[in-house]
């Protein structure tokens, strides 16, 4: 039973590049959440998704980042034109239900970006 | 195999009672252990150690770390029934973050 897979492990990015970052959910989840962790910070959360519908993007920016998860394959973390703000390790969860005290989040062990 | 590895898996206990969770870890290159309280859809920062034997406390909650027996626990005490979430440990090697699968702990009052 593979947990949440998340690839890749390292991207490296040059400014105005694009990075797509690929989260597959433990199977039966069909509830995906996405953060972000910044040096020294906790978890910032992005974005909330639910199969093929986005649920609460209340933490991602506006501009330039995108977020997906199609009926088939994984949720994409899209991240247009990059900049250097954006290297941080990104995480990503699923639950088979939404988050709660009795539906908890399994994490991947993230994707770290690095735009030069 | 599971790196991080948080017990117990479950917890119910009464208001007033203090808790002990524990995690315990397998890493090669060890950089920080974090604790997260998790709740609702952001979990929340609680401390992070990196240095064995020095406790960090935060109102009722204090967190240790143990190098040597590759452990920390995490203390709440005089539990109240907003402490009930699932408490996450995670641990850093490196560039990587290992998430142990939480405790849930259920205060009653």
């Amino acid at each position: 039973n593979a947990g949440v897979m998340q690839n890749p492990r390292h991207l490296v990015r040059r400014r105005g590049q694009e990075a797509r970052l690929r989260c597959s959910p433990m199977k039966g989840h069909s509830h995906v959440y996405w953060y972000r962790q910044l040096p020294e910070e906790g978890l910032k959360f992005m974005v909330y998704l639910q199969k093929e519908n986005i649920i609460d993007e209340s933490g991602m920016p506006k501009e330039r980042f995108s977020a997906e998860f199609p009926k088939e394959g994984p949720s994409i973390l899209r991240i247009q034109q990059v900049v250097r703000g954006d290297s941080a390790a990104y995480f990503c969860a699923s639950s088979p239900r939404k988050v709660g005290i009795n539906s908890p989040l399994h994490f991947g062990n993230g994707t770290r970006l690095t735009v030069t | 195999e599971d790196k991080v590895v948080q017990s117990p898996l479950s917890l119910v206990v009464h208001e007033g009672d203090t808790v002990t969770l524990n995690c315990s870890y397998e890493v090669t290159n060890f950089r920080s252990l974090l604790w997260y309280k998790q709740e609702k859809k952001a979990p929340t920062f609680l401390f992070m150690l990196t240095s064995s034997g020095i406790e960090k406390k935060s109102g009722r909650l204090s967190s240790i770390l143990d190098k040597k027996e590759l452990s920390s626990i995490l203390n709440i005490t005089a539990t109240q029934t907003g402490d009930s979430a699932i408490y996450l440990c995670a641990v850093e090697e490196n560039n990587d973050m290992r998430f142990g699968a939480g405790t849930r702990l259920t205060v009653k009052p």
